[in-house]
């Protein structure tokens, strides 16, 4: 079966600061991963997807995360924050065969303060 | 592509009363997936449906619950008689299901409050 644990449920940070959210995942195969991020009173939009093209995944915003086997995690990060990137992410994962089905995580929220 | 639309995207509601919240999938996509967000309960996976298919039901609370996919471009979920703590807001998503990576596209979804 698979799962997700983000650690931490909220994380505060400067704007100008790096921006690092955990994402450990539990699957028996190398499983395909997600990073979504959720605005206030919106809808969860993708933010970026593993699918082991490549460890390293580039995402929308400035956002990359790395797909680290040895550790099982994926996080998530971004060189410099923005104000503009308070929200809640979720990673999320699904399996390669069978249900198509994503797991999500709980969910961590990102402060930025000026 | 207009996105995943649903409809309402707000509604209050009064115990007892029965509540239909709409979904139109991505066209294309032939799986659909329903979910609850809570403050307390985080993003609760409710059903999915493959090819109009339910595949899993098993995140439905209880039997007021129930939901219904009559053709790949639109699903119901309905709740009755509605009640206080099924207030949330509710989200459904597509996918191309047949084939990885699974990713869901999400609709801006529906707040639901019942007093």
């Amino acid at each position: 079966a698979q799962s997700v644990t983000q650690l931490g449920s909220h994380v505060s940070v400067s704007e100008g600061a790096l921006v690092l959210l955990r994402c450990n995942y539990s699957s028996s195969v190398p499983p395909y991963l997600f990073w979504y991020v959720q605005y206030p009173n919106q809808g969860l939009q993708l933010l970026l997807k593993y699918t082991s093209a490549a460890t390293l995944v580039k995402g929308i915003n400035g956002f990359e995360a790395e797909f680290k086997k040895s550790e099982t995690s994926f996080h998530l990060t971004k060189p410099s924050a923005h104000m503009s990137d308070a929200a809640e992410y979720f990673c999320a994962v699904s399996a390669k065969t069978g249900a198509n089905n994503l797991f999500f995580g709980t969910g961590t929220r990102l402060t930025v303060i000026p | 592509d207009a996105g995943v639309i649903q409809s309402p995207r707000h509604e209050v509601t009064e115990m007892g009363q029965e509540v239909t919240l709409r979904c139109k999938p991505i066209s294309g996509h032939n799986s659909l997936f329903w979910y609850r967000q809570t403050m307390m309960r985080g993003l609760e996976l409710l059903i999915y449906f493959n090819n109009n298919v339910p595949i899993d039901d098993s995140g439905m609370p209880e039997d007021r619950f129930s939901a219904k996919m009559p053709n790949a471009s639109f699903s119901t979920l309905k709740i009755q008689p509605s009640e206080p703590r099924d207030s949330a807001v509710y989200f459904c998503a597509s996918s191309l299901g047949d084939r990885g990576p699974y990713e869901q596209y999400f609709g801006p979804g529906t707040r639901l409050t019942v007093t």
